[in-house]
């Protein structure tokens, strides 16, 4: 099993500009995950799926959009990137109520 | 809300020696889990050790062994014969109902050969 993939890895992103951040689990997981983690910070969470379908909001989900059309991807939604929005975003997922496993994250610099 | 505090920012420790790691955390729930996570420079975050709050059991992994206390509401990792791979941030996580983690400010530990 490859767990949670993530990409791209880094991107450079223009202030106005719109892009998606790929999150893909192999686990069968049911709960997938979006967090962010600004520098020196621990990780906030963007928008969470209880299973494909269903999104709720976490955290901070402003300047965020996701949608869930399969148990495997989840992919998060910048529309109008701000330079708010640089930072290091990560996915996870569960199954149930049990451990988040998480990938190995994006970096983003919006500039 | 639930919040989770690492007090420590920075820790060092020699290698081989051992050291410990401080998490208080506030909660009004009875039943929950909490969590040690490892961030190495590679930013991936790695799970280190859970515990289930209704255990009274401290749970160990290896060289990994928690410290935990229901009534004051506190979770410490201690790290044994500490390596350098060791070095790394470490974020304490606590998880309730619905599934949401929340995470402490990290504490960075620096191992010194």
């Amino acid at each position: 099993n490859a767990g949670v993939t993530q990409t791209p890895k880094f991107h450079i992103l223009k202030i106005g500009q719109s892009m998606t951040l790929q999150c893909t689990q192999d686990m069968n997981h049911n709960y997938m995950y979006w967090y962010r983690q600004d520098p020196g910070m621990g990780l906030k969470l963007i928008y969470y799926s209880v299973g494909a379908g269903i999104t709720d909001k976490g955290e901070v989900p402003n300047g965020y959009n996701v949608s869930r059309s399969t148990t495997e991807d989840f992919p998060l939604r910048l529309e109008l990137a701000a330079p708010s929005q640089t930072s290091v975003y990560f996915c996870a997922s569960s199954y149930l109520l049990e451990t988040q496993y998480f990938g190995p994250g994006t970096r983003l610099l919006v500039l | 809300a639930q919040t989770v505090t690492q007090s420590q920012p920075e820790m060092s420790v020699q290698e081989a020696e051992t050291v410990t790691l401080s998490c208080t955390y506030d909660t009004s729930e009875s039943d929950y889990y909490l969590f040690w996570y490892k961030q190495p420079p590679s930013r991936q975050m790695i799970l280190v050790i859970r515990q289930e709050a209704y255990k009274q059991q401290n749970a160990t992994e290896n060289r990994f062994s928690v410290n935990f206390q229901k009534a004051a509401k506190s979770f410490s990792l201690k790290i044994s014969d500490s390596q350098l791979g060791d070095a790394a941030m470490y974020f304490c996580a606590y998880k309730a109902a619905g599934n949401k983690l929340t995470f402490g400010g990290g504490t960075r530990v620096l191992v010194k050969p």
